[in-house]
């Protein structure tokens, strides 16, 4: 049975990188699929951070693109997330899920997700 | 970039039919998916590629995209489906991931 499962600091001081690391368990990261972020600051909806295929073909929100880093680590079939210059809007609660893209039908979405991680950043 | 609009609640007694929209210029034209979260839970696809259900959604809920709004349909509304449902698309042309505002269903 497919499981991801956050891990990482849950304080975080302003200006600095916050990372997080997603472990999944049940399914191979290298056999496929995208694995990404989203988050969901309190009180308030879901935002799509990222997703990525491989360690390639990166896709990212917009408005956090700069800031934003989604790496693959195959042999511990573990992914991560990195978001530096960390500000109190960047507080949420951080999803990490699997994701299923097709260009053909223009669809992307995600499919299992870990159970969430909270990430205050605080001075 | 583009949006997705939701209403912000809906409100229904147990047993009756809850239509949650979700509109989009020419949403038609796209993919939505929805998702339900209950609250301190991580959400759940209930609806992929406008109307499939994944395995293990009951059959009462439903969606339909013909055109705008789409609508996640849940009939025979139960206590157990007080939850916020998003809906999300992908917008091809900025490669980015879309959600709407999210609408919270009360079972009163």
């Amino acid at each position: 049975q497919l499981q991801l499962q956050e891990s990482g600091p849950g304080l975080v001081k302003p200006s600095e990188t916050l990372s997080l690391t997603c472990t999944v368990s049940g399914y191979s990261i290298a056999s496929g699929y995208y694995w990404g972020w989203i988050r969901q600051p309190p009180g308030k909806g879901l935002e799509w951070i990222g997703s990525v295929y491989h360690s390639e073909s990166p896709y990212f929100n917009p408005s956090l693109k700069s800031r934003v880093t989604i790496s693959m680590d195959t042999s511990k079939n573990q992914f991560s997330l990195r978001l530096t210059s960390v500000t109190a809007a960047d507080t949420a609660v951080y999803y990490c899920a699997r994701a299923e893209y097709s260009s053909s039908l223009d669809a992307f979405y995600m499919d299992v997700w870990g159970k969430g991680t909270t990430v205050t950043v605080f001075s | 970039s583009y949006v997705l609009t939701q209403p912000p609640s809906v409100s229904l007694a147990p047993g009756e039919t809850a239509r949650i929209t979700c509109g989009g210029n020419n949403i038609g034209l796209k993919t939505v998916h929805w998702y339900q979260q209950k609250p301190g839970q991580a959400p759940v696809l209930v609806i992929y590629y406008d109307s499939d259900r994944p395995s293990g959604i009951p059959e009462r809920f439903s969606g339909s995209n013909s055109g705008n709004p789409a609508t996640l349909t849940i009939s025979r509304v139960e206590a157990g489906d007080e939850a916020d449902y998003y809906c999300q698309v992908w917008d091809k042309n900025a490669d980015h991931l879309v959600f709407g505002g999210g609408t919270r269903l009360t079972v009163l």
